[in-house]
């Protein structure tokens, strides 16, 4: 299976501030790459597809970036509502696999 | 609007099966797969499985393959998840979602709401 590595697992930031979370796998899986938010007793939402498309309704100052192993999800100016869970997902295999998360939380 | 709902919470003893339905509605059944992924209290996403609702075909965790088993009824738009041979560490919130397309390989974008399932004797 591919393993997906988040970093960091938490991270601690203000209102306003630019924040990126990175996400490392295991061997290439070219730009099959999502992002997801959680905010605590929810699901999951979709924020990012294929590594840079954002999913409709998302606001813009989340982007993503990144390809092959590597990966970057970036929130250009933190809202209160950002406070959350955030995990990558790799689907370059029919075998899904999930980082383990990032929890932004407030400084 | 496109959506999928999950049945509601379920207490099993250590030993026994649960199964979890999640029906969908506001698009095709049949043009999308369904899978299930599940997260443990205060631990990360875990992947079970994909069923297509086309054709039934299925892929499983190696880690589940024996114990867990997925199917759809194209008649009611419903997929079903059951677990077999229940233990302690597989309480948790388990949640069907649909990849962007027909096959397992996709981003989810539409999830179901949840079903906590606890193992306690």
């Amino acid at each position: 299976d591919i393993q997906m590595t988040q970093s960091p697992s938490t991270l601690s930031a203000s209102v306003g501030d630019r924040v990126t979370i990175t996400c490392r796998a295991s061997q290439s899986i070219s730009s099959w790459l999502a992002w997801y938010q959680q905010k605590p007793g929810k699901a999951p939402k979709l924020l990012i597809y294929k590594a840079s498309s954002l999913e409709s309704g998302v606001p813009s100052r989340f982007s993503g970036s990144g390809s092959g192993t590597e990966f970057t999800l970036t929130i250009s100016s933190l809202q209160p509502d950002d406070f959350a869970t955030y995990y990558c997902q790799q689907y370059n295999s029919y075998l899904i696999t999930f980082g383990q998360g990032t929890r932004l939380e407030i400084k | 609007q496109v959506q999928l709902v999950q049945s509601g919470a379920e207490v099993k003893k250590p030993g026994a099966s649960v199964k979890v339905s999640c029906k969908a509605s506001g698009y095709t059944f049949t043009s999308y797969g369904i899978s299930w992924v599940r997260q443990a209290p205060g631990q990360g996403l875990e992947w079970m499985g994909w069923i297509s609702a086309y054709n039934g075909n299925t892929n499983y965790a190696q880690k589940l393959q024996g114990r867990v088993t997925m199917t759809t009824d194209t008649s009611t738009s419903t997929a079903y998840m059951e677990l077999r041979s229940l233990r302690s560490d597989d309480t948790a919130v388990y949640y069907c979602a649909r990849p962007q397309g027909p096959y397992a390989e996709g981003a989810f974008d539409i999830w179901g709401q949840g079903t906590m399932v606890t193992v306690s004797s």
